[in-house]
């Protein structure tokens, strides 16, 4: 039972446009601290997608994009590819916890 | 281009203690700018943060594992480790090291070793 809850799974057609979701609380999100997003293709270690909230590292396409709203944040994939099929996560901070948490993962199907 | 690679036993038995290391190549450790953390994924769980170091000396830990887990470097070898006592199956992860730069505002995961597989098991 991860602290940062996420759809289990969500799916599009190539071109598509799709939107994770990343519901926390008041002792992470919801006080202010940032949210990042992980890309993790099956059998790879996750990968920097997202730092900062809406921050793109070098690299990473702008069909990727986050944002954040209270408590919760959303990564958005457009113009969806079947080379985006993997496993998303956030990560944030939690005061209450004392230490870095991940939501529970997403993973996305591209039909 | 920074590379961290972990290494470890591949299976332990249960109650024993587990030792893991990272060998970081690429980049120094000694950057004001880095904390060197550990970060363990099980079907479970999902993924879990464990611990982080700095090359000032600074250690923190998850609470929940912090009686049971050591974090520590060696900068002259460019490695960092982690030990964890009394391993039962719950501890049966992948186990990644990784890289945890400051930003400012917030610090982030920017850099991940491949990971390796941790078995608990008699």
């Amino acid at each position: 039972q991860s602290v940062l809850t996420q759809p289990p799974s969500v799916s599009g057609a190539p071109g598509q446009t799709v939107t994770i979701s990343c519901t926390g609380s008041s002792s992470n999100i919801g006080t202010g601290y940032d949210v990042h997003w992980y890309q993790q293709i099956p059998g790879t270690a996750p990968k920097l997608l997202i730092h900062g909230n809406t921050v793109r590292p070098s690299g990473v396409p702008d069909r990727f994009s986050g944002s954040k709203s209270g408590t919760s944040a959303s990564l958005a994939i457009a113009g969806l590819q079947a080379e985006d099929e993997a496993d998303y996560y956030c990560q944030s901070y939690d005061n209450r916890l004392h230490g870095f948490v991940f939501g529970s993962g997403t993973k996305v199907t591209v039909l | 281009q920074l590379h961290l690679q972990e290494s470890g036993p591949g299976l332990v038995k249960p109650s024993e203690t587990l030792s893991l290391t990272c060998s970081v190549s690429g980049d120094s450790m000694t950057s004001n700018l880095y904390y060197w953390d550990w970060i363990r994924q099980s079907p479970g769980k999902g993924l879990e943060w464990i611990a982080s170091i700095h090359y000032g000396g600074s250690t923190y830990y998850n609470p929940s594992l912090k009686s049971r887990v050591t974090i520590s470097m060696d900068t002259s070898k460019n490695q960092f480790s982690l030990k964890v006592s009394s391993v039962s199956a719950a501890d049966t992860a992948v186990y990644y090291c990784a890289r945890r730069t400051d930003y400012g505002d917030y610090e982030v995961f920017d850099f991940w070793g491949q990971g390796t597989l941790l078995t608990v098991s008699s």
